[in-house]
């Protein structure tokens, strides 16, 4: 069973508006969050990385928050941008575990 | 500076032949990975290499795939006798440091196609 779920598989959204993406974990012990942007074609791009003392980090319009108590996290992205569309994956270590991804598509 | 590239960036094989995938890390990167990314989902860990040693190829599925990094730097990801579920984008990624915890920077990939 994936240690790493997100939510949802994918979502369609209007430039300019706000979305966010959901990331759950079970993975032990926990080091650290990362969010990755993958583009079509490209690989894995780091978005943020947040350790377990972390609340939120922001980069840009990318804005992730991480709940250790709950082993939740989320990534919000605020005033969408046709280059946003893209897989985006949660990453839990250690050991690495990959989400399977959040496609967002951002339309005009 | 350069980053992360890999060879080729597609390629297709006829089920049973052998193929090489190459993957250059960013200079003095120490730690290099290879991932299994089938269509629409996250990568599979497959293996790890600290400089020229192998330390975990506990993701490796079958006797099939086999990597190398001999000299530390470049490194391949052998598959022999290609099956259609090989199919997949093979990721690459290298790290500066000697922890798989650190940031990773990944390469393109390489499309398999297995007809």
């Amino acid at each position: 069973k994936n240690q790493v779920e997100q939510s949802p598989q994918s979502l369609i959204i209007l430039e300019g508006k706000n979305c966010t993406l959901q990331c759950n974990y079970t993975v032990s012990p926990f080091s650290n969050l990362r969010w990755y942007k993958q583009d079509t074609g490209r690989g894995p791009v780091s978005l943020t990385i947040m350790t377990f003392s972390e609340n939120t980090k922001s980069n840009g319009r990318y804005t992730a928050t991480l709940d250790a108590d709950t082993k939740q996290s989320s990534l919000h992205i605020t005033a969408s941008q046709l280059s946003d569309s893209a897989s985006y994956i949660c990453v839990v270590s250690v050991p690495l575990s990959f989400g399977a991804g959040t496609t967002v598509t951002v339309r005009a | 500076g350069a980053g992360v590239s890999q060879s080729p960036r597609y390629k297709v094989a006829k089920r049973g032949q052998d193929v090489a995938l190459r993957c250059d890390p960013i200079s003095g990167h120490v730690s290099l990975f290879w991932y299994q990314q089938a269509l629409g989902q996250g990568p599979e860990f497959l293996t790890y290499f600290q400089n020229e040693a192998q330390l975990d190829k506990s993701g490796l599925p079958s006797d099939r795939f086999f990597a190398e990094r001999p000299e530390g730097s470049v490194s391949t990801l052998k598959i022999q006798r290609t099956q259609q579920e090989d199919s997949a984008v093979y990721l690459c990624a290298s790290s500066p440091l000697a922890v798989s915890s650190y940031e990773q920077y990944f390469g393109p990939g390489t499309r398999l196609t297995v007809t």
